[in-house]
């Protein structure tokens, strides 16, 4: 069975500082592994994705995430933090041969201090 | 730039009654999902629409839930005799239908529904 671990319900970071929210994921077969956004009193905004294609994946507004298979992580960086980061961060999975359902972690909440 | 609605953004029930959740998915998309996140817990599958049928559904979407495509825009999630358990934020999302899981599927604000 697949799943999702995110380490960290909340993390907090300074402006300009290095951001590192952190993955796990379990799958018994490829996976593919997205990230999402959410913003208060939004939906869910895709951040990134992998799809088997290359290991880096860059996304939007700075965001990073590199899978690495041995480490089974997909943990997503931006090096320097802004004021609009701030938001819950959601890793999730979907595998070759589902219709798509994602498998979420349980979010992680960003605060970015001044 | 296109994007999915739901209605209404919250709504509050008695236990025992039922509810109907309404979603507009992003007009060319095929798939249509449903999940829910109960407060401090994780977004949590519910079902897969495509085709005018349920693909895939969870091992929490039982008889008391059901989908529908009444017509061409809207999509719904319909919970017959609410339980205080029900209680939750249940988003919508839609995809275009690529190949199988690499989809990017896109949601919705969310309902929050309350059951007292």
């Amino acid at each position: 069975a697949q799943s999702v671990t995110q380490l960290g319900s909340h993390v907090s970071v300074s402006e300009g500082a290095l951001v590192l929210l952190r993955c796990n994921y379990s799958s018994s077969v490829p996976p593919y592994l997205f990230w999402y956004v959410q913003y208060p009193n939004q939906g869910l905004q895709l951040l990134l994705k992998y799809t088997s294609a290359a290991t880096l994946v860059k996304g939007i507004n700075g965001f990073e995430a590199e899978f690495k298979k041995s480490e089974t992580s997909f943990h997503l960086t931006k090096p320097s933090a802004h004021m609009s980061d701030a938001a819950e961060y959601f890793c999730a999975v979907s595998y070759s041969g589902s219709q798509g359902n994602l498998i979420f972690g349980k979010g992680t909440k960003l605060s970015v201090k001044p | 730039e296109p994007e999915v609605t739901q209605t209404p953004s919250h709504q509050v029930t008695q236990m025992g009654q039922e509810v109907i959740l309404r979603c507009v998915p992003i007009s060319n998309h095929l798939y249509f999902y449903w999940y829910r996140q109960i407060l401090g817990q994780k977004v949590e599958f519910l079902v897969s629409f495509y085709n005018n049928e349920i693909s895939e559904k969870s091992e929490i979407f039982d008889d008391q839930f059901s989908v529908e495509r009444p017509d061409g825009s809207n999509f719904t999630l319909k919970i017959r005799s609410t339980k205080l358990e029900d209680s939750a934020m249940y988003f919508c999302a839609s995809s275009r239908g690529l190949a199988g899981g690499t989809d990017t599927q896109y949601f919705g604000p969310g309902t929050r529904l309350t059951v007292l």
